[in-house]
Parts: structure tokens; sequence; C-alpha cells
């Protein structure tokens, strides 16, 4: 079965200090994986995805993931946070074309000025 | 870059009244809309695939009498909160693929329903 796990459900960084994001998926073909980012009361803005090739990607506001196949994870990394990155962090897999996106359950990043 | 609009942002009902919500994709054309929906510090829960010109894809334990979607054009897709309930308050969120790349979808904003 198709899922997406994200085992922190809530992180709290002190601002400056660097920020890793947990993501594990389980999925049955190549996985396309996404980073996405949701502000209160907001929708959702893709930080970062990755579909093949260079296994480190780069998003915006200074994120990156790395695929890493062998342990089925795409975890998020920041090396500097900023008060504004206080959010919630969702991580998903999906297919080809517009198959159908499964999210994880979302952590919930505080930032500590 | 591609911008996904709906509409309304926020709405407060009756019981029993009828609701719609409007998903707009603004600079592209979406064959197909999602529409999701988020309850409180919880992930999003799929509810249906819209398709243009064709029914609608519920998803299991999804009501389709009660969540009307209607795909008329490449660039609208309209939910229904038909007979609205408290229960129905929640937070929608819809989004459309073919907007920044093959492969990615871009959400709207959403539209915070709150049911009296």
């Amino acid at each position: 079965a198709q899922s997406v796990t994200q085992p922190d459900i809530h992180i709290t960084v002190s601002e400056g200090a660097s920020l890793e994001l947990r993501c594990n998926y389980s999925y049955g073909a190549t996985p396309y994986l996404f980073w996405y980012v949701q502000s209160p009361g907001q929708g959702l803005q893709l930080l970062l995805k990755y579909f093949s090739g260079d296994t480190l990607v780069q998003g915006i506001k200074g994120f990156e993931a790395e695929f890493k196949r062998s342990q089925s994870s795409f975890n998020l990394r920041k090396p500097s946070v900023h008060w504004s990155d206080a959010a919630e962090y969702f991580c998903a897999v999906g297919g080809t074309s517009y198959d159908k996106v499964i999210f994880g359950p979302g952590t919930s990043l505080s930032v500590i000025p | 870059g591609a911008v996904v609009s709906q509409h309304p942002s926020w709405v407060i009902c009756k019981s029993g009244t009828s609701v719609k919500i409007e998903c707009r994709s603004l600079d592209f054309q979406a064959t197909t809309m999602f529409w999701y929906r988020q309850f409180p510090k919880q992930s999003l829960m799929l509810m249906a695939t819209s398709n243009e010109g064709s029914k609608a894809t519920y998803e299991q334990g999804v009501e389709k009498d009660k969540f009307l979607i209607n795909h008329a054009s490449l660039t609208l897709s309209t939910l229904t909160v038909t007979s609205a309930h408290p229960e129905d308050s929640s937070f929608y969120i819809c989004s459309a693929g073919g907007g920044t790349g093959a492969n990615v979808l871009t959400f709207g904003a959403g539209s915070r329903l709150t049911v009296l």
C-alpha cells in the first residue's frame, strides 16, 4: 500500500539553527516525491520535488532534500532556519501524470527567536 | 507562475443550506483538478478527482450526493456542499495539474467553511 510517514509531529528549533524534517514512504513504483509548506489558513506551496536524476534537490527558500532509495526516505533540510519558516510541512508521494498525490500527516515547525 | 484561485476564502452558512466553492486555474488549462478536505491539525484528505467534461471520481467514503463536483471548463471546477451540517465545517483545498510543470500540482489557498 502506498503511504507516507513523517515521524515528527512537531519540531521546535532556534532561529539560525539547522533543520531536518524526516519523511519515509512506501510506493510500488518509482516515486515522485514532494515537499509542501502550509502557513496557517493557507493553501500549500511547493518547496521542491524529486522525479529522477540527482538525489539531492534544491528548492525555494533555501530548502533542500535528499532522496535515499535504500532507506525509502526523502528528508528535508535547511542549514539556517528563519522565524518565517514556522509552518506546517507536508511530504507527499505521487506517480506519473497527475496520479493522486498521497500526503504525509505533516510536521509542525516552531521557531524560537 | 501558475496560479490556482479559490473562492470564497471563507464562508459561514446556516445548517441545511448549500454552499458552492470555486476553483479556477488562472493562467493555464487544467483537465484534472483535485478536491481535498483538511481538518484542524491534520493532513489533506483527497475527496475527489474532478475531470473536465466528465463525472468526478470520488474517494471511498465520500458522499457524492453531499459533495457535488462540476468541472465544466478547462479552468473551472466547483464543489457544492449540499444541505450542509456542522460536521461539514472544514478547510477545503483544490489543486490542479499542468501549471508549473508535468506531475506537479498547484494548490489554491483554500476555503474555510463554517456551518452554524
